[in-house]
């Protein structure tokens, strides 16, 4: 009965470093979002996967960010040459989206988030 | 896709008050949803509201729809320490693509 996970829970990277963050979707579930948190501030859609495809990836802010969703269900968020701008709390969201209707109709069951501070 | 925006963006009541939310949006939904997020957690889905609903109940959580408003209210009553958490709403639609957009959020704040 596990939730969404995501690993690690905290990040630190020198800036310049690649970083790979992991999460882990409720079994089954076939959409999986990628947000991005500042303090203060509401989560800003990254990208979101169907399965193994990503259908948007229209919120990553820069081609330093790749997502990918392989066997449709681990994903990870990779950022190549972090930046301080970079720092936030990274969540990942699953649902169970099907029968062809867009995804935020359904609920979304988030993972606990990645803290990445870059110096 | 679309973005809900949360007013206030602060709220400070006493233990065993109600707090009340409003989120308000822009063009046409077939549900709405209320997050919540404690300090230091992930968002936890609250409740999901469809466009031919005016109102849901779960628990101490009210949540009205008025879609020729285009607005939603969550209500909390008897509100508890526990409560204190930051509110988000997330409008959805079938069409118009696959991102959900947050506001920023109420962030509510009950005294004990």
């Amino acid at each position: 009965g596990a939730g969404v996970s995501q690993s690690p829970r905290y990040k630190v990277a020198k800036r310049g470093q690649d970083v790979a963050l992991r999460c882990d979707p409720i079994s089954g579930h076939v959409s999986l979002f990628w947000y991005q948190q500042a303090l203060g501030q509401g989560p800003e859609f990254l990208t979101y996967f169907q399965n193994e495809a990503q259908l948007d990836k229209s919120g990553l802010p820069s081609d330093r960010f790749f997502a990918e969703r392989p066997e449709g269900s681990v994903s990870t968020l990779k950022i190549q040459r972090t930046q301080q701008e970079d720092s936030a709390v990274y969540l990942c969201a699953s649902s169970s989206g099907t029968s062809g209707r867009a995804p935020p109709s359904y609920e979304q069951y988030f993972g606990p988030g990645t803290r990445l501070t870059v110096t | 896709s679309q973005q809900g925006e949360e007013d206030p963006q602060a709220l400070s009541i006493q233990e065993g008050e109600n707090a009340t939310m409003n989120c308000s949006y822009k063009t046409s939904i077939n549900n709405l949803q209320w997050y919540r997020q404690n300090s230091g957690r992930g968002l936890v889905h609250l409740i999901l509201i469809r466009s031919n609903e005016r109102e849901k109940h779960s628990g101490r959580l009210r949540v009205t729809l008025d879609t020729s408003k285009k607005s939603s209210s969550l209500l909390i009553t008897a509100s508890r320490a526990a409560d204190t958490a930051s509110y988000f709403c997330a409008p959805g639609t079938n069409t118009g693509g696959f991102k959900t957009i947050f506001g920023a959020g109420t962030r509510l704040f009950v005294k004990a």
